[in-house]
């Protein structure tokens, strides 16, 4: 298996641009989590899905942040507009067993807001 | 909601030295605690982990111990080799609710 991909690996924009993350997540794998992390906050759940079906999005900073699952093979995590203190690693990870398994995550994609 | 803290946030060993991390978590109904160590460049990868119904579980070089009445568990890494150099990160969950990390612990193993 590839394992969970993301992508873009880097992506530099300037303040007030719409970012789209992108996620392919383990097949067969049920449960989907987006992360940030940051060197003040370390690893922070924005938001996780079960079965295409967002579960908690108690971590999405705020309403320029968005997701979607639209189906079991594809995950997008939106911020617009974008500001200077989104810079950060977004991960993304999937599971067969939600939290209390183990997590498989990408790479991450690396955000610079200018 | 849970709030998990980890200490330090840096350790240096020599190599062949054991190397121990510590975290506190405040929610008494988490039962299942992970860690994870994250290479330069990578996502976080889950090295062990322990439920609540156990005490101890050992892999190798790596142990994690749990106390459930302190509200604390610890990983312990026996025999350090500069491969061991990396973040690792503690968490907690209960259940299939959200799994909280702790803030990292940054090793360096120096040969």
């Amino acid at each position: 298996d590839a394992g969970v991909i993301q992508s873009p690996r880097h992506e530099v924009t300037e303040m007030g641009q719409e970012v789209t993350l992108r996620c392919k997540p383990i097949s067969g794998h049920d449960y989907l989590f987006w992360y940030r992390q940051t060197m003040m906050r370390g690893l922070e759940l924005l938001i996780y899905f079960n079965n295409n079906v967002p579960i908690d999005d108690s971590g999405m900073p705020e309403d320029r942040f968005s997701a979607k699952m639209p189906n079991a093979s594809f995950s997008t995590l939106k911020i617009q507009p974008s500001e200077p203190r989104d810079s950060a690693v977004y991960f993304c990870a999937s599971s067969r067993t939600g939290s209390t398994g183990e997590l498989f995550f990408g790479e991450g994609s690396r955000l610079t807001v200018l | 909601g849970e709030n998990v803290e980890q200490h330090p946030s840096t350790l240096s060993v020599q190599e062949g030295d054991s190397a121990v991390i510590k975290c506190t978590y405040s929610d008494s109904a988490s039962n299942y605690f992970p860690w994870y160590k994250q290479e330069l460049g990578k996502g976080p990868q889950l090295i062990i982990d322990i439920r609540s119904n156990v005490g101890e579980k050992k892999d190798q070089r790596i142990a994690v111990t749990l106390n459930k009445t302190a509200k604390h568990f610890s990983l312990h890494i026996t025999e350090t080799q500069p491969e061991d150099s990396a973040v690792y990160f503690c968490a907690a969950s209960i259940d299939t609710d959200k799994l909280i990390f702790g803030t990292g612990t940054r090793l360096q193993v120096f040969p």
